[in-house]
């Protein structure tokens, strides 16, 4: 079975440009995830999606940042405008409600804002 | 509030030797999930194990075995007979309840980085 598809898998991109991170989450998953690597702060939540829904985005660190589910398969975030803080790694992740709350990662999107 | 504490932040072993990953977690929730996540080189975060508040059993897999002590609010990892195969970062994560679902946002640790050298 495919797991969560993520792309581009790296991005490198000058401060002020747009950037679109895309998700394809497991097929039949009810639930969707952007999470945001860095070494400073970890692995963090920004958003979470039900059934296509925004649920929760307190996590998103401000307005240049935003997510849409247009549908069950695919999922993006965009940053805009860019800024070298925003370099990360950007995961994907998706579960099944009843599942015991397992939650499967993609493989990442890495991000470098120069 | 809830938060998971990986105290190890690096911990380096030579091939063969049995390692052990802590992980202490709190949380107010009766019912809640556990999880350890592998982070190899590569960099994509590979589910492991997930353990149910309830089960106390200890379990394991292969080399892989996971201690959960709901005493000691401690859910650790060891690998036995390591190998340079095993080196990444591991994570143990806590799942929070979400408002009105039974799937959890997950909080992680800060990741022990494993190093196994031949």
């Amino acid at each position: 079975d495919a797991g969560v598809i993520q792309s581009p898998r790296h991005e490198v991109t000058e401060m002020g440009q747009e950037v679109t991170l895309r998700c394809k989450p497991i097929s039949g998953h009810d639930y969707l995830f952007w999470y945001r690597q860095t070494m400073m702060r970890g692995l963090e939540l920004l958003i979470y999606f039900n059934n296509n829904v925004p649920i929760d985005d307190s996590g998103m660190p401000e307005d240049r940042f935003s997510a849409k589910m247009p549908n069950a398969s695919f999922s993006t975030l965009k940053i805009q405008p860019s800024e070298p803080r925003d370099s990360a790694v950007y995961f994907c992740a998706s579960s099944l409600k009843g599942s015991g709350n397992t939650i499967y990662f993609g493989e990442g999107s890495w991000l470098t804002v120069v | 509030a809830q938060k998971v504490t990986q105290a190890q932040t690096e911990i380096s072993v030579v091939e063969k030797e049995d390692v052990t990953l802590d992980c202490v977690y709190e949380t107010r929730d009766t019912t809640y999930y556990l999880f350890w996540y592998k982070q190899p080189p590569s960099g994509e975060l590979v589910f492991l194990i997930r353990r149910n508040s309830f089960d106390e059993q200890n379990e394991i897999s292969g080399r892989y075995s996971w201690n959960f002590q709901k005493s000691t609010s401690s859910f650790n990892f060891t690998i036995t007979a390591s190998q340079v195969v095993d080196s990444a970062v591991y994570f143990c994560a806590l799942s929070e309840r979400l408002k009105s679902s039974n799937t959890g946002k997950l909080i992680f640790g800060q990741g022990t980085t494993l190093q196994v050298k031949p």
